[in-house]
């Protein structure tokens, strides 16, 4: 099956600093990618859905210029959690759309941002 | 929006059946993904249904009523591993490729 491979696994960083989480298909072109948030013991919120070459759409209530996204090519989508403060540690997942199949979007294997 | 309700969690013993629930309400209904998710791990697709009905792949089944906005997960002869998190997911007919989760339905499988 299809492959997306998230990275890193874990950052800690220091508040006010900013990190970048990279998104990669591994095996299939993907136009578009889509950024989750996750806290503990609750489900995965959509936060925005990155388009190759072009901006991204963010839902309600994220702040576009706090999450950066950058969909550059056809198999990497970046996050970029500026001016990281300690409410901003969560799991993030990526996944990505592979055409339309009934197996819908793969994950990656998430990361662990904690903010310190 | 829509709302998706699922049990929080759920006991069971090892070699039983549980049943996950799922409600939703939604327009534009365009197909219902159950995904598993391990603590600290990325969910992994179980079952996707679009029409009514059982769909089965070996200990998991998935079943859909489209009119009553509902849906079920079930597993047979838990084994152990199986001890997860349930993520009942709903796609939009104007957003393939998103999809909203429900909260999940923790699953705890004892000896």
């Amino acid at each position: 099956g299809a492959v997306v491979s998230q990275h890193p696994s874990r950052v800690i960083c220091k508040s006010g600093t900013s990190v970048k989480i990279e998104c990669r298909s591994l095996d299939f072109q993907a136009t578009t990618m889509f950024w989750y948030r996750q806290f503990p013991k609750k489900s995965l919120m959509l936060m925005a859905t990155s388009n190759e070459g072009s901006k991204a759409t963010y839902e309600q209530g994220v702040e576009k210029d706090k999450f950066l996204i950058n969909h550059a090519s056809l198999t990497l989508s970046t996050l970029t959690v500026t001016s990281a403060h300690p409410e901003d540690s969560s799991f993030y997942i990526c996944s990505a759309r592979a055409e339309q199949t009934n197996t819908e979007a793969f994950f990656g294997q998430g990361t662990r941002l904690t903010v310190v | 929006g829509q709302n998706i309700d699922q049990p929080t969690e759920m006991t069971a013993t090892e070699g039983a059946i549980v049943q996950i629930n799922c409600t939703y309400q939604t327009s534009g209904f365009n197909g219902l993904f159950w995904y598993q998710q391990h603590a600290g791990e990325a969910p992994t697709f179980l079952s996707y249904n679009v029409l009514d009905g059982l769909e089965e792949k070996g200990r998991f089944s998935s079943f859909l009523s489209r009119s009553k906005g509902y849906s079920y997960l079930l597993l047979k002869e838990l084994q152990m591993k199986d001890s997860a998190s349930y993520l009942c997911a709903v796609r939009k007919t104007d957003s393939w490729g998103k999809l909203q989760f429900g909260a999940g339905t923790q699953v705890v499988v004892t000896p």
